[in-house]
């Protein structure tokens, strides 16, 4: 098991609501990235944070916002949720300049109704 | 990045070699190839990952072709707790996000 640690484990939304989603890095990481995962597909990159800052997107709309803390700790934020949004969600730490060795948690199952 | 091409699901017999193949024909010098499988309900795990020469670790080992166009993951000793989908993604330099596909479902069998 990696040190990467998600909350919740399961979430049920209704379409509209906004949700937080939190990721605890492995310790030493310093970067943090996020992905969707929907139903028998691979995990689409959402965006990527270091030093606080975002680091690069992927194709997702505004809406989908994200926090990294001092501590390397992150949030993941979708507002407006859609029934499209339900999926599972990923965070994985890494270190810069190494991040495509990526380590995952268990993710975020969310269900938006 | 350079696009890769896997087999959409394999069988292997528990205690036999499993042996994932990955197409990536259009890939550039500078351009690594890594290895991540995802077990059923669980994020993906990093497994490994190569330049040109072949490596191996604790988990698997990983042969490129010289012409570097193909690789293909080995689990020496499959076991049924292999059983994951495999990917395999081509990434250029050491900095950015991973690009996932569709992968290759690998079921162990007893």
């Amino acid at each position: 098991e990696t040190g990467v640690t998600q909350s919740p484990t399961h979430l049920i939304k209704t379409r509209g609501q906004q949700v937080t989603l939190r990721c605890s890095s492995q310790s030493g990481h310093n970067t943090v990235s996020w992905y969707q995962q929907a139903l028998g597909q691979g995990p689409q990159f959402i965006f990527q944070y270091y030093r606080e800052e975002e680091n690069g997107r992927g194709n997702f709309p505004p809406r989908f916002s994200g926090l990294q803390f001092p501590n390397y700790s992150s949030e993941l934020n979708v507002n407006a949720l859609e029934l499209d949004d339900s999926a599972l969600y990923l965070c994985a730490s890494s270190l810069w300049g190494i991040s495509y060795e990526q380590y995952f948690g268990p993710g975020t199952r969310l269900t938006v109704t | 990045d350079a696009k890769t091409t896997q087999p959409p699901s394999m069988d292997c017999a528990e205690g036999r070699a499993a042996n994932l193949p990955c197409n990536h024909s259009t890939i550039s010098g500078n351009e690594y190839v890594y290895w991540y499988r995802q077990i059923h309900s669980q994020g993906p795990q990093y497994i490994i990952h190569g330049l040109k020469n072949n490596e191996t670790n604790e988990m698997a080992s990983l042969i490129i072709t010289e012409d570097r166009k193909s690789s293909t993951l080995i689990l020496p000793h499959a076991t049924l707790r292999d059983t994951a989908v495999y990917y395999c993604i081509v990434i250029r330099g050491s900095q950015g996000n991973l690009i996932f596909g569709k992968g290759t479902k690998l079921s162990v069998k007893p």
